[in-house]
């Protein structure tokens, strides 16, 4: 079965450190890859995604993500974190014929210290 | 534009109640998901429809849990009766298929739901 991983489950870092989340995918075949956003008490949102072209996509708030297919992997960037990006965020594959069905890794508490 | 409805926001009951959990879709999309967000499993999808027909249930917990999608606009996920490990936020996402590239799902605030 198709399994998302994402292996640190809480991340704590200062304001203007870089931000490195990990995540990981099982789904051998051609995927579309999505990193979700939840704020303390809000509903998930879109952060990125990717479908095909440039593996390196650009997100909103300054966050990036690269896709790297011999690895499985789709890790979440930005190079210096506020204190407003304090939330959870969460990996999603979707495999292009899976319909709209994503599966979504266990999420990574971010807290960033003022 | 109206975002993802659910309703209640925030809902209390206690052990062996019925709780009935709904949501409305963002107008025009034909899929519409609900999952189940806890701090031991994170979010789990529990049941998903397309067009109004349940297209995959796997991920209900049991047969205390149903869903149904009557028409376009409008579902419930039922939970009858209701246990303490059942309490989690439920969340109902929409998205829409017919363009080449999709995948992405709209989500409503959530149904926080406390079984005491």
């Amino acid at each position: 079965a198709q399994s998302v991983s994402q292996h640190n489950h809480h991340v704590i870092l200062s304001e203007a450190a870089s931000l490195e989340l990990g995540c990981n995918y099982s789904y051998g075949g051609t995927v579309n890859l999505f990193w979700y956003v939840q704020y303390p008490g809000q509903h998930l949102q879109l952060l990125l995604k990717y479908f095909s072209g440039d593996p390196l996509v650009k997100g909103i708030k300054g966050f990036e993500a690269e896709f790297i297919k011999s690895k499985f992997s789709f890790n979440l960037r930005k190079p210096s974190v506020q204190w407003s990006d304090t939330a959870e965020y969460f990996c999603a594959v979707n495999p292009n014929n899976a319909g709209n069905m994503l599966t979504f890794g266990g999420g990574t508490r971010l807290m960033v210290k003022p | 534009d109206a975002g993802v409805i659910q309703s209640p926001r925030h809902e209390v009951t206690e052990m062996g109640q019925e709780v009935t959990l709904r949501c409305k879709p963002i107008s025009g999309h034909d899929y519409l998901f609900w999952y189940r967000q806890t701090m031991m499993r994170g979010l789990e999808l529990l049941i998903y429809f397309n067009n109004n027909v349940p297209i995959d249930d796997s991920g209900m917990p049991e047969d205390r849990f149903s869903a149904k999608m009557p028409n376009a606009s409008f579902s419930t996920l039922k939970i009858q009766p209701s246990e303490p490990r059942d309490s989690a936020v439920y969340f109902c996402a929409s998205s829409l298929r017919g363009r080449p590239l999709t995948g992405e799902l709209f989500f409503g605030e959530g149904s926080r739901l406390t079984v005491l």
